[in-house]
This record gives C-alpha cells, sequence and structure tokens, in this order.
C-alpha cells in the first residue's frame, strides 16, 4: 500500500506570506496527486489535481508540483480565507481506491 | 456542475448498522469514466477512504473495514448508498460521498453528514 507523508503537520504563517507545503510518497505515482483544502466543519474542496493542474475557481496564488514520490503545494501570498488544513491526496487508477497525508493545518502566526 | 448530498440517520446505537445515501443530480451516477466513493472523518482526525463502486455495481472496499462495508448503487434514482455494520463509537464520524475522476486524480466531494455511535 502506498503511504502519503505530509510535512510540516502544522505551520504558522502571516499573511503575505509564501508558503510551501510537502507530501512525499512510499512508492512513485506519477502525478496521480491532488492537493485537498478543508476548513472547520466544511466538506474537503479541491484545489489542484494531476498534481500541478489548477481547479475552476481556485485562485491562481495556489499552485502544485512534482511527479514520483515528491510534490509540493505552494501558496504564493498567503490570504485570511487560506488558513485551513490541507491534504494531498493519491486516487489509484485501479482499483480506484483513495489514500490521504495526514494534513498540514497552517494557522495564524 | 456535479452535486452530491448525503442523507441519513445521525445517531445510530452501538452494534446496529449505519446506513446512508448519496444523492446525485447535476450529473448521472451512470456516467462513464467516473467512480463513486464513501470517505469518513473521525472528529478533530483525518480522511479515510471506506470504498468505491461503479455503475456496473462493481465495488472495491478498504480492507480494515471490507467484513463490515456494503456500498450500492441505483441508476434509477442516481443515487449510492452505504452500510457499515456492528457500529461501535469508533465509527463517530462525518460521512462524505464523492465523485472519482481517476485519470485526473479529481474527486468531488458532498458536503459530508455526521453520524454519531451512541447508546
Amino acid at each position: 500500500d502506498i503511504h502519503l507523508t505530509q510535512s510540516p503537520s502544522f505551520l504558522s504563517a502571516s499573511v503575505g506570506d509564501r508558503v510551501t507545503l510537502t507530501c512525499r510518497a512510499s512508492q512513485a505515482i506519477s502525478n496521480y496527486l491532488a492537493w485537498l483544502q478543508q476548513k472547520p466543519g466544511k466538506a474537503p474542496k479541491l484545489l489542484i489535481f494531476a498534481a500541478s493542474s489548477l481547479q475552476s475557481g481556485v485562485p491562481s496564488r495556489f499552485s502544485g508540483s512534482g511527479s514520483g514520490t515528491e510534490f509540493t503545494l505552494t501558496i504564493s501570498s498567503l490570504q485570511p480565507e487560506d488558513f485551513a488544513t490541507y491534504y494531498c491526496q493519491y486516487l489509484h487508477t485501479y482499483p480506484p481506491r483513495l489514500t490521504f497525508g495526514g494534513g498540514t493545518k497552517v494557522e495564524l502566526k | 456542475q456535479v452535486q452530491l448530498q448525503e442523507s441519513g440517520p445521525g445517531l445510530v446505537r452501538p452494534s446496529e448498522t449505519l446506513s446512508l445515501t448519496c444523492t446525485v443530480s447535476g450529473g448521472s451516477v451512470s456516467s462513464s469514466g467516473y467512480y463513486w466513493a464513501w470517505i469518513r472523518q473521525p472528529p478533530g482526525k483525518g480522511l479515510e477512504w471506506i470504498g468505491t463502486i461503479y455503475h456496473t455495481g462493481s465495488t472495491f472496499y478498504n480492507s480494515s473495514l471490507k467484513s463490515r462495508v456494503t456500498i450500492s448503487v441505483d441508476t434509477s434514482k442516481s443515487q449510492f448508498s452505504l452500510k457499515l455494520s456492528s457500529v461501535t463509537a469508533a465509527d463517530t464520524a462525518i460521512y462524505f460521498c464523492a465523485r472519482l475522476e481517476v485519470t485526473i486524480s479529481s474527486t468531488d466531494w458532498g458536503q459530508g453528514s455526521l453520524v454519531t455511535v451512541s447508546s
């Protein structure tokens, strides 16, 4: 089974900061990785799919990169509405099962 | 734009069966290229995949839950359902349904339904 490890688990940052979140896969997963944002009491929201493709409607300050085992999500200039928990997600093609990282909580410094 | 909505009891007694339904609108569960899944999240914890179904009825389950899970689909109602048997307090969670597009690792989520297991 593939495991996803996110780092850091917690990140304190200020509005306007550039932040980078990392997700490492235990085996190569090509670009089958997505990034989700979850705010308290809400469902996860897809930000990035296929490692680097921006979901429609998501601000361009979010970007994803990586392939194989190392992936990053970058927020170029943190906004107040970006304080949330971010999960990486691997969707195996067949059988179609999901694996999630443990999450990174981005908090206001 | 596809929308997914979970429905079902918010309280289930220990040892009983949890039952939830996901209604799909703005799209069809019969659409080729999409799978349909259940995911859960215990309060304050991370996300756990429960299982996936295709409109043909093919199912794929998390091995840790497989003995207690049944996922089914009703294409005539554009719904798919989850049954989890012999529940305990450890099954207390928000349960999400989702649409999966495997070719691009994309997921669309319902808003979630909190299920509490308690006597």
